[in-house]
């Protein structure tokens, strides 16, 4: 059975960083892509990012570009997202979730979130 | 970007009736690359459906999707007191996500 936790999420107030991480098991986690996708309280789903099944290639939504980044550890079966000059509307939970086979960019596997609240 | 909107905003049914959930794109979508999912309060999202008409694993057969090109449509054929929930679809284009903004099916 395919299991992904995250850990890492905490209060950090503006300007501040934090890394998330996603331990996935049950399944060969190098071959798949992974990605992050987020949820403000009481708000819909954001897609932030996504990295090959290798590493090699990372894709981001501008809302994060240049300030998160997405990375993978596949000897440690271990997603990351590094989360630098957090500003208080990146307050979500903050889910990892596998990509499907095939060749569109949609989640068959979700973990269960962590709670990212940046406040002062 | 292409934009999702799903209408109804909220749709309330009764168990055992039929829903049906719209989802709009601003440009057109491959099929390939429409999902929808279900999420109940607390809870993660579930995939039901990709490629917009294929069921995920697990998925129960009054689950059924179809449309193309920028209209796309969740049907639930009866539904069950566990199927009243928030249901999202979502697409991928050039190296980008989008999801709708969701629509609350709610026991009438």
């Amino acid at each position: 059975e395919v299991q992904l936790l995250e850990s890492g999420g905490g209060l950090v107030q503006p300007g501040g960083s934090l890394r998330l991480s996603c331990a996935a098991s049950g399944l060969t986690f190098s071959n798949y892509g992974m990605n992050w996708i987020r949820q403000a309280p009481g708000k819909g789903l954001e897609w932030i990012s996504i990295i090959s099944g290798s590493g090699g290639a990372t894709f981001y939504a501008d809302s994060v570009k240049g300030r998160f980044t997405i990375s993978r550890d596949n000897s440690k079966d271990t997603l990351y997202l590094q989360m630098n000059s957090l500003r208080v509307e990146d307050t979500a939970v903050y889910y990892c979730a596998k990509q499907i086979v095939g060749p569109g960019w949609n989640f068959d596997y979700w973990g269960q979130g962590t709670l990212v609240t940046v406040s002062s | 970007e292409i934009v999702l909107t799903q209408s109804p905003g909220t749709l309330s049914l009764s168990p055992g009736e039929r829903a049906t959930l719209s989802c709009r794109a601003s440009q057109s979508v491959s099929s390939n690359y429409l999902a929808w999912y279900q999420q109940k309060p607390g809870q993660a999202p579930r995939l039901l459906i990709y490629g917009a008409s294929s069921r995920a694993t697990g998925i129960p057969g009054r689950f059924s999707g179809s449309g193309s090109v920028t209209d796309f449509t969740l049907t639930i054929s009866r539904l069950e007191p566990e199927d009243f929930a928030v249901y999202y679809c979502q697409q991928f284009d050039s190296f980008r996500v989008t999801f709708g903004q969701g629509t609350k099916l709610e026991i009438k």
